[in-house]
């Protein structure tokens, strides 16, 4: 089946700084990647979602100039959250579709954040 | 618009029982729904999809879904539960397709106990 990847697993920061987390798709080409957020004991929320070589569009309330992401080959997308703040510790999860991935999103495994 | 209604934030069964998690959907046009599981601190394993062909779906691990229009239903089941499958379990529907966005339920919580 298609494989999709996040690195890292587990991040912990200080607050203010930037952390990027990758999404990659390993075995197929990903037109489209999707970002969702999840906070503990909760649904997956969507954030944004981006398509290969476009600027990715984004939910209603999610601020596109903290959540920055690239979507710039057809293998790799990240996320990165800028000047992070403890209300941005969460759990992260990009899924991908594309050829290959037989109509339908392959989870990654998702990043833990930590704010300090 | 769609979206998807999970019954029961828990569900908890015995080992080698029915289990049975509950998911009803609203959507404009005709729905693509997919069961997914989730283990604690990972991402999302598809169990199943169903994509309008056979309305009976059989997934891994013994799992299986019917879709049933006339009760906007699409609810999981297995003949007989084991320890493993104790996870959080999500309902998702879309408009069309993997490549449109997936709108997903609460999540039902399966407890398995020996």
């Amino acid at each position: 089946g298609a494989v999709v990847s996040q690195h890292p697993s587990r991040v912990i920061c200080k607050s203010g700084t930037s952390v990027k987390i990758e999404c990659r798709s390993l075995d197929f080409q990903a037109t489209t990647m999707f970002w969702y957020r999840q906070f503990p004991k909760q649904s997956l929320m969507l954030m944004a979602t981006s398509n290969e070589g476009s600027k990715a569009t984004y939910e209603q309330g999610v601020e596109k100039d903290k959540f920055l992401i690239n979507h710039a080959s057809l293998t790799l997308s990240t996320l990165t959250v800028t000047s992070a703040h403890p209300e941005d510790s969460s759990f992260y999860i990009c899924s991908a579709f594309g050829r290959g991935s037989t109509d339908t999103q392959y989870f990654g495994p998702g990043t833990r954040l930590t704010v300090l | 618009a769609q979206s998807v209604t999970q019954l029961g934030s828990h569900v908890s069964v015995s080992e080698g029982a029915l289990v049975l998690l509950r998911c009803n959907y609203s959507s404009s046009v005709p729905p693509y729904l997919f069961w997914y599981v989730q283990y604690p601190n990972q991402g999302l394993q598809l169990l199943l999809k169903y994509t309008s062909a056979a309305t009976l779906v059989k997934g891994i691990n013994g799992f299986e879904a019917e879709f049933k229009k006339s009760e906007t239903s699409f609810h999981l089941t297995k003949p007989s539960a084991h320890m493993s499958d104790a996870a959080e379990y999500f309902c998702a529907v879309s408009a069309s397709g993997g490549y449109s966005t997936l709108t997903f339920g609460k999540g039902t919580m399966l407890l398995v106990s020996p």
